[in-house]
C-alpha cells in the first residue's frame, strides 16, 4: 500500500504565479483534506473533498481552491502567489464513512514564493 | 487568542528522560484529542488519541486529558534518540470525517544520545 503520495514535493515559483499540487489518497479512502503548515507552526485545514464536491473550508482567501476527480485523487490550486503562501501543504486521507481519527498524511509539497 | 496553545520548545533531554509535552485549549466543544509526530520532512503521523477525559497508554506514551482545565499532555518514557521530531497536539470537535483538525503549533523535541 502506497499511503497518501503527493507530487511534487517541492516547488518555487515567483509572487503573481499560479501553482497546482497534487495528492493522491490512500487505497480504499474517499475523502482528502489539505492543510497549509508555515514554517514553525501546527497545520491549518483549508478544506475538505468527498464526492467530489468541497465539503468543509476553514479560514482561507477564494485564490485557495481545490477538485476531487472520480477516483479520490485531488488537487489544490493557489492563484496570485503571495510571499506568504509559502509553506508545507499537506493532504490528508479518511474514509467518507470513518472518523478523522484514521486520517493519514502525505509527506507535504514543500511550496516557495519568491 | 488561539484555540491551541503549544509551547514549540525546542525541549531538550538526555536519554532514557521522561518528557511530558502539553497544550492548552479555548474551545469546551473539542471531544477528541490527538497527538502527532512528525519528522523533519515528513507529514504528521498519528501517536495516539483520547476520546474526552482520561488517560491512554501505549507502550512507553501516555496521553491524558483534563477537560475541566483544558489541558492536555504527553508523556514520553525512557526516551530514545529516535524520538527526536515535532510533536503536535491536535483537537476536533467529534470524531466524524466530517470534522477538521485543530493543530498547536508543535513542540520540537531532541533527545541526546
Amino acid at each position: 500500500d502506497a499511503g497518501v503520495t503527493q507530487s511534487p514535493t517541492h516547488l518555487i515559483k515567483t509572487r503573481g504565479q499560479q501553482v497546482t499540487l497534487r495528492c493522491s489518497p490512500k487505497s480504499g479512502h474517499d475523502t482528502v483534506s489539505w492543510y497549509q503548515q508555515a514554517l514553525g507552526q501546527g497545520p491549518q485545514f483549508i478544506f475538505q473533498y468527498y464526492e467530489e464536491e468541497e465539503r468543509q473550508r476553514g479560514n482561507f482567501p477564494d485564490r485557495f481552491s481545490g477538485h476531487q476527480f472520480p477516483n479520490y485523487s485531488s488537487e489544490l490550486n493557489v492563484n496570485a502567489l503571495l510571499l506568504g503562501d509559502s509553506a508545507l501543504y499537506l493532504c490528508a486521507s479518511s474514509t467518507g464513512q470513518g472518523a478523522i481519527l484514521y486520517a493519514f498524511f502525505g509527506q507535504g509539497t514543500r511550496l516557495t514564493v519568491v | 487568542q488561539k484555540e491551541v496553545e503549544q509551547d514549540p520548545g525546542p525541549l531538550s533531554v538526555p536519554e532514557g528522560a521522561i518528557v511530558s509535552l502539553n497544550c492548552t485549549y479555548s474551545n469546551s466543544a473539542f471531544q477528541y484529542f490527538m497527538w502527532y509526530r512528525q519528522y523533519s520532512r515528513k507529514g504528521p503521523e498519528l501517536l495516539m488519541y483520547t476520546y474526552s477525559s482520561g488517560n491512554k497508554e501505549d507502550g512507553r506514551f501516555t496521553a491524558q486529558v483534563d477537560k475541566s482545565s483544558k489541558y492536555i499532555s504527553l508523556f514520553i518514557r525512557d526516551s530514545q534518540p529516535s524520538d527526536s521530531a515535532t510533536y503536535l497536539c491536535a483537537m476536533s470537535g467529534y470524531g466524524g470525517a466530517t470534522n477538521k483538525l485543530i493543530f498547536g503549533t508543535g513542540t520540537l523535541l531532541a533527545v541526546q544520545p
